[in-house]
């Protein structure tokens, strides 16, 4: 059973424009949501979060929307640059969960220069 | 950077033998897991601890064991290591307070089991 969900393995978009990557939950529990970023032979890296009681949260080019009523959130990337070429992995977890994360399958951007 | 180091990077090891992971870490976190990654499936948990001697399990916890003797080391263990373990391992760490969910991920272990 995917709690957490990455419905699109791959995204392709040009050096410049935006770039929206798609996660949906089914848990009504969580309230956390992260973004991580991984490059090939690296760890994840973490890239930003959000809580539950915010629908936007921003960090320089990196945006996060949550729309709770819809289980779904969002990374909006704006612009893209060919360095942003990665997996990205959404996460989930809830207050008491002991920190433990629940992960996306993980969308592959490629940002063309 | 978060001080996490991972050991071995690489193995190969044959189907019926026993493999230990160590992650190491110089962040005094309390908090540390153990993850592997497939494709098709993310990062999903193995085992995790919230504190010296204190572990249990996460989702994917048939056949490994962890130990945690120190603040600095979490083991993954697999006891007799099976073809379906053959993953990319990565040991993260977390401290407890208001940022206690953003973890910091090792570099990871590739382990092949033939």
């Amino acid at each position: 059973d995917q709690q957490v969900k990455q419905n699109s393995p791959s995204l392709s978009v040009q050096e410049g424009r935006i770039s929206i990557l798609n996660c949906d939950y089914t848990n009504s529990m969580f309230d956390y949501f992260l973004w991580y970023k991984k490059y090939p032979a690296e760890g994840p890296t973490f890239l930003i979060s959000i809580s539950s009681i915010k629908d936007k949260n921003e960090d320089g080019r990196f945006t996060v929307f949550l729309n709770k009523s819809a289980k779904h959130l969002s990374l909006h990337i704006v612009p893209s640059q060919p360095g942003d070429s990665a997996v990205y992995f959404c996460a989930a977890t809830y207050s008491g969960n002991t920190g433990k994360l629940i992960f996306g399958q993980g969308t592959t951007l490629q940002v063309k220069p | 950077d978060a001080g996490i180091t991972q050991s071995p990077r690489h193995k190969v090891t044959e189907t019926g033998t026993p493999v230990t992971l160590r992650c190491h870490q110089t962040e005094n976190h309390r908090y540390m897991y153990w993850y592997r990654q497939d494709p098709g499936h993310g990062l999903r948990l193995i085992h995790y601890s919230y504190g010296v001697k204190d572990t249990d399990k996460g989702e994917v916890s048939d056949g490994y064991s962890v130990s945690r003797s120190k603040t600095e080391d979490f083991l993954l263990t697999l006891e007799s290591a099976t073809s379906s373990q053959t993953s990319v391992y990565f040991c993260a760490i977390s401290e407890p307070g208001p940022n206690y969910n953003e973890q910091f991920f090792g570099p990871g272990t590739r382990l092949t089991v033939l």
